[in-house]
C-alpha cells in the first residue's frame, strides 16, 4: 500500500531550470509536509501546507485538497538544491506517511 | 538553539543485546515520533506520542518500544535487536496543533545489528 506517491523518482536539471516535483496521496490529511534530505542524511522541513500555496525564497509549494495533490517548485535551480525531496502527509489521527522521495541533481 | 538531539549517531551491536536510542527536544513540542529509513522503502513511522504518557503505534512498531515520561524525552528501545532492524533512525518533534507546524528532525542514528 502506498498512501503517498511521488514523481519523478529521479530528476536531473541544468542550473537555472524551473523544477517541479509532484505528490499524490490517498488518505485524509490534516497537513502535508515537504522535506529536504541532503547527502549525509539530515532532514529539514521546508513547508507545511493545509491549503493553498506557500513561498519561501525560490521554493513554492502548492496543494489541491480536492484532488489530493501537491507540487513543489524550485525556480532558478542551483547545484546546492541537489538533494532528496520527500513528501509527507499527517493524517487526522496524527500518523505520518511518506513518499519514497525524489532525488534531484542540478548540474552547473 | 532549537533542536532535536539523538544519541548515539552511530551504533553497532549484536543480535539480542538490548539497546536504547535517546531523543530529546528543547522546544516544548507536544508531538514526538520515531522513524526508520531504508533504501527503496523511504521513511516509515515506528511510534509517535501526542504528549506525556500518550504513545501510539505507527506503521512498523514490531520489535520496538517507546516511553514518554517527560515532555522533552522520547527514547526508542530495542529489547532484542535483530539484523532486520539495521537502519537509519530519525526522531522528530512538532507542535501538536496546526497539523504539525515546526516539524524538526534529529540528525539520525545509524544502527547496525550483526
Amino acid at each position: 500500500k502506498n498512501e503517498v506517491e511521488q514523481s519523478p523518482q529521479n530528476l536531473t536539471a541544468q542550473e537555472g531550470e524551473f523544477i517541479t516535483i509532484n505528490c499524490s496521496y490517498s488518505v485524509g490529511i490534516s497537513a502535508l509536509h515537504w522535506l529536504q534530505q541532503h547527502p549525509g542524511g539530515g532532514i529539514v522541513s521546508l513547508f507545511m501546507l493545509s491549503s493553498g500555496k506557500k513561498k519561501h525564497g525560490r521554493l513554492i509549494a502548492t496543494i489541491n485538497i480536492q484532488e489530493k495533490h501537491s507540487s513543489l517548485h524550485i525556480t532558478a535551480s542551483h547545484p546546492r538544491d541537489s538533494a532528496v525531496y520527500i513528501c509527507a502527509v499527517r493524517s487526522p489521527g496524527n500518523q505520518f506517511y511518506f513518499g519514497t522521495g525524489t532525488s534531484l541533481t542540478v548540474i552547473p | 538553539e532549537a533542536q532535536v538531539t539523538q544519541n548515539p549517531r552511530y551504533l553497532i551491536t549484536v543480535t539480542g543485546k538490548k539497546l536504547t536510542v535517546t531523543c530529546s527536544q528543547n522546544m516544548n513540542h507536544e508531538y514526538m515520533s520515531w522513524y526508520r529509513q531504508d533504501p527503496g522503502l523511504g521513511l516509515r513511522q515506528i511510534y509517535y506520542s501526542m504528549n506525556v504518557e500518550v504513545t501510539d503505534k505507527g506503521d512498523v512498531p514490531e520489535g520496538y518500544k517507546v516511553s514518554r515520561k517527560e515532555k522533552r524525552n522520547f527514547p526508542l528501545i530495542l529489547e532484542s535487536p535483530s539484523p532486520n532492524q539495521t537502519s537509519l533512525y530519525f526522531c522528530a518533534s512538532s507542535y501538536h496543533h496546526r497539523g504539525g507546524y515546526g516539524y524538526t528532525f534529529g540528525s539520525g542514528t545509524r544502527l547496525t545489528v550483526v
